[in-house]
């Protein structure tokens, strides 16, 4: 059973604009929302995280939005660049003494000069 | 240099020949993991480790063994190695502290079977 449905699966924008990628959940014992960033040949990093007390959280063009009642959060990033191409992975952490990441499959972004 | 390293990076092997992939951490994190990236299939968790001498398994541990006999590295065995498993596969470490949420990942290390 796949906890945390990611899409779409790619993106293409165009530089300047709104790139967007959504993940659902369905485990309400979910309690930590981090999206990881990949570029080709390197390891996923920490691109920025919400806890679902919050309903938005900012980080320069990089935003999330949540949703705790549609069990859903989304990444925008504002003003896309072609440095923004890359992998982009939802996760959902579980409290309690489960220690682990869930990840949605991925979505590759393609921003076009 | 804060970091996980992976060793090797790129390995070709037979069917069935042993072989060790070596992660190592230096930044004194308690949690550390293998996961395997396939296409379509994102990051899935092979075996965990929250600290020295505990291991578990993770979504997809058959046919992987892992050790932790010093806290900073987290080798990941495959005693007879099949085609399926060809795959990339990452290290990642974090504090016990962030709950192991932020996860800091190797460089990966691809791997083929044949």
């Amino acid at each position: 059973q796949q906890q945390v449905k990611q899409s779409p699966q790619s993106l293409i924008v165009q530089k300047g604009g709104i790139s967007i990628i959504n993940c659902a959940y369905e485990n309400t014992a979910f309690d930590y929302f981090p999206w990881y960033q990949q570029f080709p040949g390197k390891g996923p990093a920490l691109l920025i995280a919400i806890r679902p007390d919050v309903s938005e959280k900012k980080e320069g063009r990089f935003t999330i939005s949540f949703n705790k009642s549609a069990k859903q959060f989304s990444l925008h990033i504002m003003d896309s660049q072609p440095g923004d191409s890359a992998t982009y992975f939802c996760a959902a952490g579980e409290g309690g003494s489960n220690y682990k990441l869930t990840f949605g499959k991925g979505t590759l972004l393609t921003v076009n000069p | 240099e804060a970091q996980v390293t992976q060793n090797p990076r790129y390995l070709i092997t037979v069917t069935g020949k042993k072989l060790t992939v070596t992660c190592s951490q230096n930044m004194n994190h308690e949690y550390m993991s293998w996961y395997r990236q396939d296409p379509g299939l994102g990051l899935r968790q092979i075996y965990y480790s929250m600290n020295v001498e505990v291991t578990d398994k993770g979504d997809v541990p058959e046919g992987y063994k892992v050790s932790r006999k010093e806290k900073r590295n987290f080798p990941l065995i495959l005693e007879s190695p099949s085609p399926n498993q060809t795959s990339l596969y990452f290290c990642a470490s974090s504090t016990l502290a962030a709950r192991a949420y932020e996860q800091y990942f190797g460089p990966g290390t691809r791997l083929t079977v044949t």
